[in-house]
């Protein structure tokens, strides 16, 4: 049970590329969210899966897509990179239990934006 | 609007016990959590609280909940140099859609030294 991946660890980009960005949890969860971590800031939603086949927006959504064609993968995609999207990415899996939500988070993956 | 506040950084000896504040907006947030991120990882819920509880306990953890001043603290016991993480409160926030996200906060750093 490797719990949530994430793939890559580490990515150096320059402004105007794209990338995927990929997170796979086991644990058969519906729910799933993709957060980025700056400084001093927390957490912050980007986008976030309600089940497979279903993506929705968070608190700071532009400059992503996302896709969750399978239950357990949900992907984040750059189409053009920009500097101000420097920071850590973290992908998320939830589980309700007994009205307590937990959420499974992956070891994220570090993008730098030159 | 949702928000969750807590100070950025806490130094501690070891062997002395930490206390993490934590203050939110959501009164009708049934549950509220600790999350820890360990140096180059992804978050781990560490210990949560039932908003009818004032009090929660579990080993070195204490958790205590003040919903009239809406203000959350973590004791942390006998602090190791292990315990040296972030430490992210997070409250249940709402989606559209019915659904629900957590709103972390901006995490406190604690450093433990000899």
């Amino acid at each position: 049970n490797a719990g949530v991946t994430q793939t890559p660890k580490f990515r150096v980009l320059k402004t105007g590329q794209s990338m995927t960005l990929l997170c796979a949890q086991d644990m058969n969860h519906e729910y799933m969210y993709w957060y980025r971590q700056d400084p001093g800031m927390g957490l912050r939603l980007i986008h976030y899966s309600v089940g497979e086949g279903t993506t929705a927006k968070g608190e700071v959504p532009d400059g992503y897509n996302v896709s969750r064609l399978k239950k357990q993968n949900f992907l984040l995609g750059l189409e053009s990179a920009a500097p101000s999207q420097t920071s850590v990415y973290f992908c998320a899996s939830r589980l309700r239990l007994a009205g307590v939500d937990t959420q499974y988070f992956g070891p994220g993956t570090r993008l730098t934006v030159l | 609007g949702e928000d969750v506040e807590q100070s950025l950084f806490l130094s501690v000896r070891e062997g002395d016990s930490s206390v993490i504040n934590c203050t939110y907006t959501d009164s009708s947030s049934t549950y509220l959590y600790w999350y820890k991120q360990e140096p180059g990882a992804g978050l781990q819920l560490l210990t949560y609280i039932f908003s009818n509880m004032d009090m929660k306990q579990d080993q070195r953890l204490t958790v205590l909940l003040n919903k009239k001043d809406k203000h959350l603290s973590l004791r942390i016991a006998d602090t190791q140099t292990g315990d040296s993480a972030i430490y992210f409160c997070a409250e249940i926030g709402a989606l559209s859609g019915g659904y629900n996200k957590l709103i972390f906060g901006a995490g406190t750093r604690l450093a433990v030294h000899p």
